[in-house]
């Protein structure tokens, strides 16, 4: 089993819609929550940031973090064609380097 | 300010060549990550340097493998003897002093072993 699990997709929905990504995780020892957006043939990009439980809202996105259930979610309200990408999750340790990243969720958003 | 930077970024080589694959991380980044992507994978971690430290090889993959960083800057990440299950895209990040997590990637390099 892998330390964070990510359904690959592809995901596509119509411009406009609420999209919901997600991820699980194993190692109740993670408390630092990423999600990263990588467009083709680039690098990926830090989008959100979050620590321990709760959420965090940025614009149009919104990072979950339920640490009780080990499940970590990303919500893009109002999607546009530009969110197009794929989303990865990560999770790291307090005082650790590592940052285990999940396969990633490939999102297409129809015009 | 300049983000991360890699070259090449593209690298056509045959079985059997070395080939060396360059980061610069951004200034001031004390952390520095490669990682290695492939086709419909996630990333995998393969090694991670910090200040002066020894720096953690524990994810490279074999022998052939070996990355140095000079001046606690510029990294260069070695592969020697290429077979084609190397081919990938190697993404180096860096990270600022007490922020492991958050890390900030290059564009990459597309490694094709021909």
């Amino acid at each position: 089993q892998k330390e964070v699990e990510q359904d690959p997709g592809p995901l596509s929905v119509p411009e406009g819609a609420i999209v919901s990504l997600n991820c699980t995780y194993s190692n109740s020892a993670f408390q630092y929550f990423m999600w990263y957006r990588q467009y083709s043939r680039k690098g990926p990009e830090l989008l959100m940031y979050t620590y321990s439980s709760g959420n965090k809202e940025d614009g149009r996105f919104t990072a979950q973090v339920d640490k009780s259930s080990k499940y970590i979610s990303l919500f893009i309200r109002d999607s546009q064609p530009s969110d197009s990408a794929t989303y990865l999750c990560a999770c790291g340790n307090t005082g650790g380097f590592k940052t285990i990243f999940g396969a990633g969720t490939r999102l297409f958003v129809k015009a | 300010g300049a983000g991360v930077s890699q070259s090449p970024s593209n690298k056509v080589t045959e079985k059997g060549k070395d080939v060396e694959l360059r980061c610069d991380p951004i200034s001031g980044h004390t952390a520095l990550y490669w990682y290695r992507q492939s086709l419909g994978q996630g990333l995998e971690f393969l090694i991670y340097f910090q200040g002066n430290s020894a720096p953690d090889k524990s994810g490279l993959p074999s022998d052939r493998f070996s990355a140095e960083r000079t001046g606690g800057s510029v990294s260069t990440l070695t592969i020697q003897r290429t077979q084609q299950e190397d081919s990938a895209v190697y993404l180096c990040a860096s990270s600022p002093p007490g922020l492991a997590s958050e890390q900030f990637f290059g564009p990459g390099t597309r490694l094709t072993v021909l």
